[in-house]
């Protein structure tokens, strides 16, 4: 199985700062079809988790613009511009390249 | 919008068989897409059990292989999951997600709310 691995496990931020979370896999995530299936979820508390960005830096449907991925191969990272109090809640990498499907540990974002 | 809703018991006895199903609305279940289940233990990580294609083609979680079957009524506009052998470790919250595009390897773009399973006698 793919190892998604994410840094920091915990992120403390001030509200209207910004927020950085890396992840990386034990292999490279790009597909033979030339797509590289890297994905990020967010999960308020109580809530199932949505879709953020698909394919390393793509915003999903109402995703607003301050989330944004970047990354290649082994190595990626989300973004978040300027941190709002609705962004709390633990945001995960997910890989869908290689079956089984596998998620990082999650990072845990919480306002100072 | 596609909308996706789980049901089912929400105790099931140790050594018994999890069932779950997971209601479409807003798209058809033979769309070009394929039908993920998710679970995530209190307090935890998330953890893919596997996929249904509309097709019936499965791919499952290795881990769990053994253990799961699941199946599609494209009458109902649903899909189901399956777990034999349950045991405490298999308490979580249980989510179906649609994975985008024919190739099972999508993201996955629409989830259902969840539906809490606890294993217990």
């Amino acid at each position: 199985d793919i190892v998604m691995t994410q840094t920091p496990l915990s992120s403390p931020v001030t509200l209207g700062q910004p927020a950085s979370i890396s992840c990386r896999s034990s292999q490279s995530l790009v597909h033979s079809d030339g797509n590289t299936y890297l994905s990020w979820l967010q999960q308020r508390p109580g809530q199932p988790p949505r879709l953020l960005i698909y394919k390393i830096s793509n915003r999903f449907s109402g995703v607003p613009d301050r989330f944004s991925g970047s990354g290649a191969g082994t190595d990626f990272t989300l973004k978040i511009s300027r941190v709002e109090a609705e962004d709390v809640g633990v945001y995960y990498c997910t890989q869908g390249t290689q079956f089984p499907h596998t998620f990082g540990q999650g990072t845990k974002l919480e306002i100072k | 919008q596609v909308q996706l809703q789980e049901s089912g018991p929400g105790l099931v006895k140790p050594s018994g068989t999890l069932s779950l199903t997971c209601a479409v609305s807003g798209g058809s279940i033979s769309s070009n897409n394929w039908w993920n289940w998710v679970r995530q233990p209190p307090g935890k990580g998330l953890e893919w059990i596997g996929q249904i294609y509309h097709s019936g083609s499965t791919n499952y979680n290795p881990s769990l292989k053994s253990r799961v079957t699941m199946s599609v009524d494209k009458s109902k506009n649903q899909f189901s999951l399956n777990l034999s052998s349950v045991t405490a470790a298999d308490t979580a919250v249980y989510y179906c997600a649609r994975a985008f595009g024919g190739s099972g390897h999508g993201d996955l773009d629409y989830w259902g709310q969840g539906t809490l399973v606890t294993v217990s006698s």
